[in-house]
């Protein structure tokens, strides 16, 4: 099945900072979810990008489907941007069935 | 618009024992998945319902079960509980099985 690689896996910031998250994935894709874990495990959606780039307020992502990558920026970071964040594709070629990345674990501290 | 919602939050179980879980997907949505979370892991596709019907699963046995119903709510049944199956459960609904949104989750303890 499809691999999913996320980096880093572990990141501090100061709050204010800028940051970049990285999902790397083995085969092509028709979709993409962002998903920020809060600290009660909640799964809020970020981002449907399967291609292309978004912009949310101060976070954007952008997939680039056919180097079979995604990146997650998150712009002047606030404490309650810390959690897990997850990258997911479908499991294969005209699944639905999502395959999650290990995540990035993110530390905003004042 | 109403989200999706899960029960129960917390659950504690033990070895050998049932248990049975509970979804409700977000209004406008047919399709249902249940995944499930170990500490520190993604989390895992478990199985996914569409118009009632199992429509995919992942690696998990048979003494993990489920249910779609008519409004599209959904039950994940877990038999015979071993230690391992300690972890958060997500359930998440789509419509068509596009985007997913997910629910608050339950986790269960198995001691």
């Amino acid at each position: 099945g499809i691999q999913v690689e996320q980096s880093p896996p572990d990141l501090i910031l100061q709050e204010g900072a800028n940051s970049t998250l990285r999902c790397n994935f083995s085969d092509s894709v028709n979709n993409l979810q962002w998903f920020h874990q809060n600290p009660w495990g909640q799964l809020i959606n970020l981002f449907y990008i399967p291609s292309g780039t978004k912009q949310n307020g101060r976070l954007s992502a952008t997939t680039v489907a056919t180097e079979r990558y995604s990146l997650l920026y998150i712009s002047s970071s606030q404490t309650t941007d810390s959690g897990v964040y997850f990258c997911s594709v479908p499991r294969g070629a005209g699944s639905y069935q999502l395959t999650f990345g290990k995540g990035t674990k993110l530390s905003v501290i004042p | 618009e109403t989200g999706v919602t899960q029960s129960p939050t917390h659950l504690i179980k033990t070895r050998g024992q049932q248990v049975t879980l509970r979804c409700s997907s977000q209004s406008g949505h047919n399709t249902v998945s249940w995944y499930q979370q170990a500490l520190g892991q993604g989390p895992q596709f478990i199985f996914q319902y569409y118009r009632e019907e199992e429509n995919g699963r992942g690696n998990f046995p048979p003494r993990f079960s489920g249910l779609q119903f008519p409004n599209y709510s959904s039950e994940l049944n877990v038999n015979a509980l071993e230690l391992d199956d300690s972890a958060l459960y997500l359930c998440a609904s789509s419509l068509n099985s596009n985007e997913q949104f997910f629910g608050p989750g339950t986790r269960l303890t198995v001691l």
